[in-house]
């Protein structure tokens, strides 16, 4: 079935660094492109997406780059805080088969002081 | 808004019984669908719909029903529950089924199967 591969599992930077987080697609008709934060016993919050006509989208520290022909986007943090600690997960919305949103397995950040 | 609820928080089971997990949203919204999230898995989708009455398997279906008879309501029942099925239960919803729509949601029910 259609995946999303994420990478790395866990990433560990100093206050003041950069993050970067990184995904893979399957679907070639995949569209939509969200990030999720989870910080530790709480839901998924949207905190940045972007749209395959897009190629990169910023919001403040955050920042969202797509390279469609790859099939590969990325989450971007400059300035790391440690309230940015938590669990991100990448998605893409898959259109082959139904609608849905599939979701890749997680970055554990920790962002040390 | 209360935005998306679910009921219960927390439950604990053991092998073989039944329960429902309920789910619902006072946004209006078409779009709704259940996960399980399990360590190093991420969030799997069980079942989700597009719109009352109409349902659909997602990636991990398997001993679980959906059905959806309003807008607002989208339980999620575990027919004979297994250890397996001991995860945490997100339920979300977004305006359509559309791509662009953001997803919503719930607080999690935690369920453990003994």
């Amino acid at each position: 079935g259609e995946n999303v591969e994420q990478h790395p599992s866990t990433l560990s930077v100093q206050e003041g660094d950069s993050a970067v987080i990184k995904c893979t697609y399957s679907d070639s008709a995949s569209n939509y492109f969200p990030w999720y934060k989870q910080e530790l016993g709480k839901r998924p919050q949207l905190i940045i997406d972007i749209r395959s006509n897009v190629g990169e989208k910023k919001d403040q520290r955050i920042a969202v780059t797509l390279n469609k022909t790859a099939k590969h986007f990325s989450l971007h943090i400059t300035e790391t805080q440690p309230e940015d600690s938590a669990v991100y997960f990448c998605a893409a919305w898959i259109t082959g088969g139904g609608n849905k949103l599939t979701f890749g397995t997680g970055t554990q950040l920790k962002v040390e002081l | 808004n209360a935005g998306v609820t679910q009921t219960p928080k927390f439950q604990v089971l053991k092998t073989g019984q039944s329960m429902t997990l309920q789910c619902a949203q006072d946004m209006n919204h078409e779009y709704m669908s259940w996960y399980r999230q399990d360590p190093g898995m991420g969030l799997r989708l069980i079942h989700y719909s597009v719109g009352a009455g109409i349902t659909d398997q997602g990636e991990v279906p398997n001993g679980y029903n959906v059905s959806r008879s309003t807008t607002e309501d989208f339980p999620l029942r575990l027919l004979s529950a297994a250890p397996s099925q001991t995860s945490v239960y997100f339920c979300a919803s977004s305006h359509t089924g559309v791509s662009y729509n953001e997803q919503f949601f719930g607080p999690g029910t935690r369920l453990t199967v003994l």
